[in-house]
């Protein structure tokens, strides 16, 4: 069974630049979540798809940053303009259903320099 | 809201030598409990979760892990580590319930010594 996809693994842009992050989730896998994981820290959520709605985006900064996931499977996250504080690892993760016991599936991520 | 707190940042231990990283964490609830681990490069992977029922959970690689509900803890042991498991270890709280996000501690980077 093939993992989450993301690309690109590394992205280096300047302030004020926009970045696209891209995720193809596990087969199946109704759920699909984006991650920040800034340098020292765990992964905080900041997006939460059930298909292709959302469920959870409270702590999306909404000015800058949006997702979508059309049709349900793969999933973009932007952020524009980007800013240095942006720097992180974007994980993208998956489940088979949106419950709290359901195992979520990371990818390698999207590690994200803001110079 | 809940909360995990991992209170050692960095930990070394020989090879071959036993390892337990602390997880504590505050819910209202009983939580659903997760040890992750995260090596360079790598996403995150599941190493063991705890639900319900037996207290101490057996998970992949040879870890396991106690809930103590009286010390709101979650620790990871493993009794002989090598040096494979030299990695970055994050306890995750869910809630249960309608909730469904993960909150994750800090991590531990766990160094394993030859």
């Amino acid at each position: 069974e093939a993992g989450v996809a993301q690309s690109p693994r590394y992205k280096i842009i300047e302030k004020r630049q926009s970045v696209a992050f891209w995720c193809n989730p596990i087969s199946g896998h109704a759920t699909l979540y984006w991650y920040q994981q800034i340098l020292g820290q765990g992964p905080k959520l900041l997006i939460q798809f059930q298909n292709n709605g959302v469920v959870d985006d409270s702590q999306l900064p909404k000015d800058r940053f949006s997702a979508e996931r059309l049709k349900g499977v793969d999933s973009t996250l932007k952020i524009q303009p980007a800013k240095l504080e942006d720097s992180a690892v974007y994980l993208c993760a998956s489940s088979h259903r949106s419950t709290s016991t359901d195992t979520q599936y990371f990818g390698p991520g999207t590690r994200l320099t803001v110079l | 809201a809940q909360s995990v707190t991992q209170p050692d940042i960095h930990i070394t231990v020989s090879e071959g030598a036993s390892l337990e990283l602390r997880c504590n964490y505050s819910y209202g609830a009983t939580p659903y409990l997760f040890w992750y681990v995260q090596s360079p490069g790598q996403g995150l992977q599941l190493l063991l979760k705890y639900f319900s029922g037996d207290t101490l959970v057996q998970g992949i690689k040879g870890f396991e892990a106690e809930f103590k509900r009286s010390q709101s803890s979650f620790n990871l042991r493993k009794p002989s580590v090598h040096w494979s498991d030299a990695a970055e270890y994050f306890c995750a709280v869910g809630a249960t319930g309608s909730a469904r996000q993960l909150t994750f501690g800090s991590g531990t980077q766990l160094t394993v010594l030859p």
